[in-house]
Parts: C-alpha cells; sequence; structure tokens
C-alpha cells in the first residue's frame, strides 16, 4: 500500500537556523498538507497546497514559514529563524481530491527539537 | 466557540473487553467526522469517517463510530480490545463550508489495553 514518507525523522537545531522537512506524498495525490503536534497537545493545521499553491493557511503559518513542491515528488516545509516553540511534531499529509470528505494520508512525522 | 472535544485523556481496558472513546463537537453545521489512530513511530491513520446517510459507520481494524446528532457526538466503539489497539485515538473534524479540508483535531485518547 502506498504511503507517505518522511525525512529526517528526527531533525536537531539551533535557534535561528534554517530547517527543511522533506515529504513524499503519495504519488497519484495532488493536494498536500502541514500539520504540527507539540508535545502534549493537539495535532494543529499549518497549510494546504494544491497546484503549486497555497490554499489556506493557518495563523501559525507566519512568514518565518514556507512550502515547496521542488520536483514531482517531493513536499518541504521550510522554517526560518527557528525559535524554541517551533519544536514539535511536524506530520505531511497528501489527499487525492481535496473534497471535504477526502482521506488524507499521512507521514510517520518528523520530530524538530530547536536548542 | 468551535470545537472539538475527547473527554478522556487516558483509557485502559483490558483486553477481551469492549470500548468506546468519546468525541463531542461544538460547530454550528454538522462537520464531516473522522477518527484517526496513531501507534507509536507511525503517523496518523483513518479508521473511518462520516458525512452523510446510515449513522453507524464501519471502519478498519474492527472499529465502528455512531453519530448522533442531538448529542453533537461521534463516539468510537469496537467490541472486542486487542492488545495492538493500544495507540493514541483522535477524533478530528472538517468543518462544513470551509475553505478547504483542513483538519480540525481533538486532544486525543491514549488507549492501554492490559493483559
Amino acid at each position: 500500500e502506498p504511503e507517505v514518507t518522511q525525512t529526517p525523522s528526527h531533525q536537531v537545531t539551533q535557534m535561528g537556523q534554517e530547517v527543511i522537512l522533506r515529504c513524499v506524498p503519495i504519488s497519484n495525490h495532488l493536494y498536500f498538507y502541514w500539520y504540527r503536534q507539540i508535545l502534549g497537545q493537539k495535532v494543529e493545521f499549518l497549510v494546504s497546497f494544491y497546484n503549486n499553491e497555497i490554499s489556506e493557511k493557518s495563523e501559525i503559518f507566519d512568514d518565518r514559514f514556507s512550502v515547496e513542491r521542488p520536483d514531482g515528488s517531493n513536499f518541504t516545509l521550510k522554517i526560518r529563524s527557528t525559535k524554541l516553540e517551533d519544536s514539535a511534531m511536524y506530520f505531511c499529509a497528501s489527499g487525492r481530491t481535496g473534497a471535504f470528505t477526502d482521506t488524507q494520508y499521512f507521514g510517520p512525522g518528523t520530530r524538530l527539537t530547536v536548542l | 466557540a468551535q470545537s472539538v472535544t475527547q473527554p478522556d485523556i487516558h483509557i485502559t481496558v483490558s483486553e477481551g473487553a469492549s470500548l468506546e472513546l468519546r468525541c463531542n463537537y461544538s460547530y454550528g453545521a454538522t462537520p464531516y467526522l473522522f477518527w484517526y489512530v496513531q501507534s507509536p513511530g507511525q503517523g496518523l491513520q483513518l479508521l473511518l469517517k462520516y458525512f452523510s446517510g446510515d449513522t453507524l459507520v464501519q471502519g478498519i481494524k474492527g472499529f465502528e463510530a455512531e453519530f448522533k446528532r442531538s448529542q453533537s457526538s461521534f463516539n468510537l466503539r469496537k467490541p472486542s480490545v486487542h492488545w495492538s489497539d493500544a495507540a493514541e485515538y483522535f477524533c478530528a473534524v472538517v468543518p462544513y463550508g470551509g475553505a478547504t479540508n483542513k483538519l480540525i483535531f481533538g486532544t486525543g485518547t491514549l488507549l492501554a489495553v492490559q493483559p
């Protein structure tokens, strides 16, 4: 069964540095998402992406965050000038149709630790 | 305020016992409803979803959920729990009429299964 993959599984960075989290969505999916979960808190929506454009973003997704689909297979989340509060598990997800009833398939997550 | 509530943070059941995990939502219009499971080291996996029709929904791994409009609830059930069901369970909604199909998650219920 196809699955979403994410690399790295764990990223440690110094505050103020830039990080890139990588995701390989399911190959025939067209809609892509990032969510995050701070330890002990809810999974929170960050951004949705379709046709090389952001469809919706949350308040968390400030101008330090950006997403890109650099080629036909990868979907990346870049965080510039990282802050301590960016420490969280980041989940990538993909979906086929983007409909309200569409299933989003999640990757295993990247744990980001900002020191 | 719009919200998804999972009242039980942690539940322990004996193997073979029945299980019910609660989920309540507070939205003006009934949202699209989902249950996801997260096993250790893995991503979120969809168990089942509901958007219309029969209010009792069957999912994978022997799970079912019942939508009750009068109670604004979408509780997850399983008749006989297996040790492999130990995981964290998330109720999620896609609000009706939103810009995209972003998922809004509850806080999760951590299920422990004892022999």
